[in-house]
């Protein structure tokens, strides 16, 4: 059974930093595409980053470019976001998620949630 | 850039049908999208991937109720004999060189 589980989140001061991490299991994880996507309270879905198997691709939206980091870590089935200089706006649930050859995301973490604020 | 565009709300009636719709900006029509959805307070759900000739690969343990089409630019869901645990959110997905993106999502209300 595929299991993403992120942990990580917390309050974080405006211009403070976080760290997350997905925990994944089930499936070979040095095979797959794996994507960070976050929801703002009572907001949609935004797709934030996501890097490819080896971690040498990686692509970001515009609002987190510079300030985010996405890797990865094969030997230990695990993904990160290194998040900086956050903003209130940042403040959402993060999802972890698989993606099918970089394409569409085919499972979801249960999320969790950053809050940025003073 | 391709966007995504769908409809706030749709509300259907327990037992019967509802088809959700997501538009494909001018010149993506020939793009494959996927449906999530996302039932209160959990995470996001992968349903389907949806190809523009209405092809639909359904995600693990996605059952047969649930189903896609493809008519232009428009990416279709249809879910029949809907059940209370329908009511949710539902999002189309889809993806470019160095982008993802995803719609506004449809919150569907079971009566």
């Amino acid at each position: 059974e595929v299991q993403l589980v992120e942990s990580g989140g917390g309050l974080v001061q405006p211009g403070g930093s976080l760290r997350l991490s997905c925990a994944a299991s089930g499936f070979t994880f040095s095979s797959y595409w794996m994507s960070w996507v976050r929801q703002a309270p009572g907001k949609g879905l935004e797709w934030v980053a996501n890097i490819n198997q080896d971690g040498s691709d990686k692509y970001y939206v515009d609002s987190v470019k510079g300030r985010f980091t996405i890797s990865r870590d094969n030997a230990k089935n695990s993904l990160y976001l290194q998040m900086n200089s956050l903003r209130a706006e940042d403040t959402a649930v993060f999802y972890c998620a698989r993606d099918q050859g970089g394409d569409y995301i085919d499972y979801w973490g249960q999320g969790t949630l950053v809050t940025v604020s003073s | 850039q391709v966007v995504l565009t769908q409809s706030p709300s749709a509300s259907a009636s327990l037992g019967a049908s509802v088809k959700l719709t997501c538009t494909l900006s001018s010149g993506h029509s020939s793009y494959a999208i996927a449906w999530h959805q996302q039932q209160p307070e959990k995470g996001p759900r992968y349903l389907m991937k949806l190809i523009s000739d209405g092809s639909h690969y359904r995600g693990d343990g996605i059952p047969d109720r649930f189903s896609g089409s493809s008519s232009g630019a428009e990416r279709y869901l249809t879910i029949s004999s809907l059940q209370s645990e329908d009511e949710a959110d539902y999002y189309c997905q889809t993806w470019g060189t160095g982008i993802w993106v995803f719609g506004g999502g449809t919150k569907l209300t079971v009566l």
